[in-house]
């Protein structure tokens, strides 16, 4: 069985200093993890993803993460926050094995405060 | 390419209609989902379909049919609406053959039951 564990359910940082949401994950296989990004009334987005390549993984917009097999962490960071990052953001993780089950985590709020 | 489409984008029932959001998509996909979005809860599985023919449950599955007649369209029925299916409907695709391949999201149906 696959699990997520987004450990902050709202995160609040000032414009200009960095983000750090955090993620823990389980997996029976090697697994696949994602970011995604939702703004108010939107849609998902994909920040980026880890496929067993290089651990440090970067995304869109100044975002990046590391895989940390050893921790079971992919936690999201990026050095300076803008007010645009405001948004839910969403750690996913997909089995590489059966049918790729994919899960997801219940979502950090990210608050951008000017 | 139109990428992943959602009808319709509103839709407001009666406890006890019954209803069919549709979806589809054009990049040839295999793997299709259906995911509820509630506050808090992120998004949770409802039925995916790895091919033509092909389907199974996630996490949620009570309430909902699907079936999968086409590579293109995976349509959610909803069989007899309660209050409890008021959400944010998703639905994605992705190319199977790999938990690395990210998922491709519609722009959501907001469904209110009453």
């Amino acid at each position: 069985a696959q699990s997520v564990t987004q450990l902050d359910s709202h995160v609040s940082v000032s414009e200009g200093t960095p983000v750090l949401l955090r993620c823990n994950y389980s997996s029976s296989y090697s697994p696949s993890l994602f970011w995604y990004v939702q703004h108010p009334n939107k849609g998902l987005q994909l920040l980026l993803k880890y496929t067993s390549a290089a651990t440090l993984v970067k995304g869109i917009n100044g975002f990046e993460a590391e895989f940390k097999k050893s921790e079971t962490s992919f936690h999201l960071t990026k050095p300076s926050a803008h007010m645009s990052d405001a948004a839910e953001y969403f750690c996913v993780v997909s089995d590489s094995g059966g049918y790729q089950k994919v899960t997801f985590g219940t979502g950090t709020k990210l608050q951008v405060i000017p | 390419n139109a990428g992943v489409t959602q009808t319709p984008k509103f839709q407001v029932l009666k406890t006890g209609q019954s209803m069919t959001l549709q979806c589809a998509q054009d990049m040839n996909h295999e793997y299709m989902s259906w995911y509820r979005q509630d506050p808090g809860m992120g998004l949770r599985l409802i039925h995916y379909s790895v091919g033509a023919g092909i389907t199974d449950q996630g996490e949620v599955p009570n309430g909902y049919n699907v079936s999968r007649s086409t590579t293109e369209d995976f349509p959610l029925r909803l069989l007899s609406a309660a209050p409890s299916q008021t959400s944010v409907y998703f639905c994605a695709s992705k190319t199977q053959g790999s938990g690395s391949y990210e998922q491709y999201f519609g722009p959501g149906t907001r469904l209110t039951v009453t």
